[in-house]
């Protein structure tokens, strides 16, 4: 699988849209960009994952490039409860077990 | 979304004695499930997958005779840590999917483990 890499970590203001970018420019044409979050002493939480077009649930907006070689996840108005490590992770598609290899993500500190 | 469970969230153990840690899919049958370790401030480390019915597959580094894993059902798997001491004291996460693939993993609570 792609490696990807990400920012150690970033602040936001509560309130304001928190973008977060990741690049993977190694990604193969059927692997998948999946973002995770663990806030403190929990496990991981999906929050959204696509392939090349941009996608959208009401926790996260995911914006791929068209290259695909890198992308952006968007929380549109963070709040203090979005502080934490954000893990972008790129994930084979069919023949393959879907393991996650998460790097070190991102920590997001939304500030009030 | 997909409801996973982990048991104890918490335990303590003297050294030597062996600890199972329960990962089950609330509302999901989990043909796949995985688990993780993590220690503090690290990332998390996949140490084997498991599918049901078949032997898990371990991540080269760990010792599939000390972190036994069971996979008997679609909604169950444990994890046993065989003959535990202080070094395996650690966060244990697991995750499970079904059948699409790539399938989404949704994770657990976790479980501390404290090896005295």
């Amino acid at each position: 699988d792609a490696k990807t890499t990400q920012p150690p970590s970033m602040d936001c203001a509560e309130g304001r849209a928190a973008n977060l970018p990741c690049n993977h420019s190694t990604i193969s044409g059927n692997e998948y960009v999946y973002w995770y979050r663990q806030i403190h002493s929990q496990g991981p939480q999906y929050i959204i994952h696509g392939l090349k077009n941009n996608e959208t649930n009401e926790m996260a907006s995911l914006i791929i490039t068209e290259d695909r070689k890198s992308s952006t996840l968007i929380l549109p108005h963070a709040t203090l409860r979005d502080t934490a490590v954000y893990y972008c992770i790129v994930v084979g598609s069919a023949g393959n077990t879907g393991k996650l290899i998460f790097g070190q993500g991102t920590t997001l500190q939304v500030k009030p | 979304g997909a409801v996973v469970s982990q048991h104890p969230s918490r335990v303590i153990c003297k050294s030597g004695t062996s600890v199972k840690i329960e990962c089950r899919s609330l509302d999901f049958q989990a043909t796949t499930m995985f688990w993780y370790r993590q220690f503090p401030k690290k990332s998390l480390m996949l140490m084997a997958t498991s599918n049901e019915g078949s032997k898990a597959t371990y991540e080269q580094g760990v010792e599939k005779d000390k972190f036994l894993i069971n996979h008997a059902s679609l909604t169950l798997s444990t994890l046993t840590v065989t003959s535990a001491h202080p070094e395996d004291s650690s966060f244990y996460i697991c995750s499970a999917t079904g059948t699409r693939v790539p399938d989404t993993q949704y994770f657990g609570p976790g479980t501390r483990l404290t090896v005295l």
